[in-house]
């Protein structure tokens, strides 16, 4: 049962345009939410975070934005640049336990 | 600042065989967490171990078993393996246990386990 789920495996977008990337959850319990990147042959490192308090959190040229009614979250990057390019996963956290539910990752590559 | 590492980085193992993947936390976390990434998957949650015991765990079987020592060094086991036991093992270490702190957890390369 997937509960984080990214549905788009890959985005391609041109250098300096908008990159979004999204990703939907079903459980409600869900109230911390991130964004991780990575590169080939490294680990995920963290990128964003939000709170279920904030409906946007800002950092730099990445923000994401939190729509708890419809369950669904976004990052922006903008402008894109090449070194962007790398997989992209979101991941909710809920109110309880010990343990982060990622999607299945979005493939972003960013065009010189 | 030392940051998460993992051995080894690739192994081949073959089935019913044992395997024993290690990890060293970031400095100054004591909060271990192993995750599985198969192929095309998102990486799921193993199980936590905070303080030595085993805080939280995922939907895995018990072959999947794990120690954390008192440098909060870490080691997961797999007993038994199976052909779809084949992925990349991460291991994540954090400040505290839980949601303490911003709650992102700092990865290792990771182990990639292929089992034949």
């Amino acid at each position: 049962d997937q509960q984080v789920k990214q549905n788009s495996p890959s985005l391609s977008v041109q250098e300096g345009r908008i990159s979004i990337l999204n990703c939907d959850y079903t459980n409600s319990m869900f109230d911390y939410f991130l964004w991780y990147k990575k590169y080939p042959a490294e680990g995920p490192t963290f990128l964003i975070s939000i709170s279920s308090i904030k409906d946007k959190n800002e950092d730099g040229r990445f923000t994401v934005f939190l729509n708890k009614s419809a369950k669904h979250l976004s990052l922006h990057i903008v402008p894109s640049q090449p070194g962007d390019s790398a997989v992209y996963f979101c991941a909710a956290h809920p109110n309880t336990g010990n343990q982060f539910y990622f999607g299945t990752g979005t493939s972003l590559t960013v065009i010189p | 600042e030392t940051g998460v590492t993992q051995s080894p980085t690739h192994l081949i193992k073959t089935r019913g065989q044992q395997v024993t993947l290690r990890c060293s936390s970031q400095s100054g976390h004591n909060t271990v967490s192993w995750y599985q990434q198969a192929l095309g998957q998102g990486p799921q949650f193993i199980f936590q171990y905070y303080r030595e015991e085993e805080n939280g765990r995922g939907n895995f079987p018990p072959r999947f078993s794990g120690l954390q020592f008192p440098n909060y060094s870490s080691e997961l086991n797999v007993n038994a393996l199976e052909l779809d036991d084949s992925a990349l093992y991460l291991c994540a270490s954090s400040p505290r246990g839980g949601r303490a702190g911003s709650g992102e957890l700092f990865f290792g390369e990771g182990s990639r386990l292929t089992v034949l």
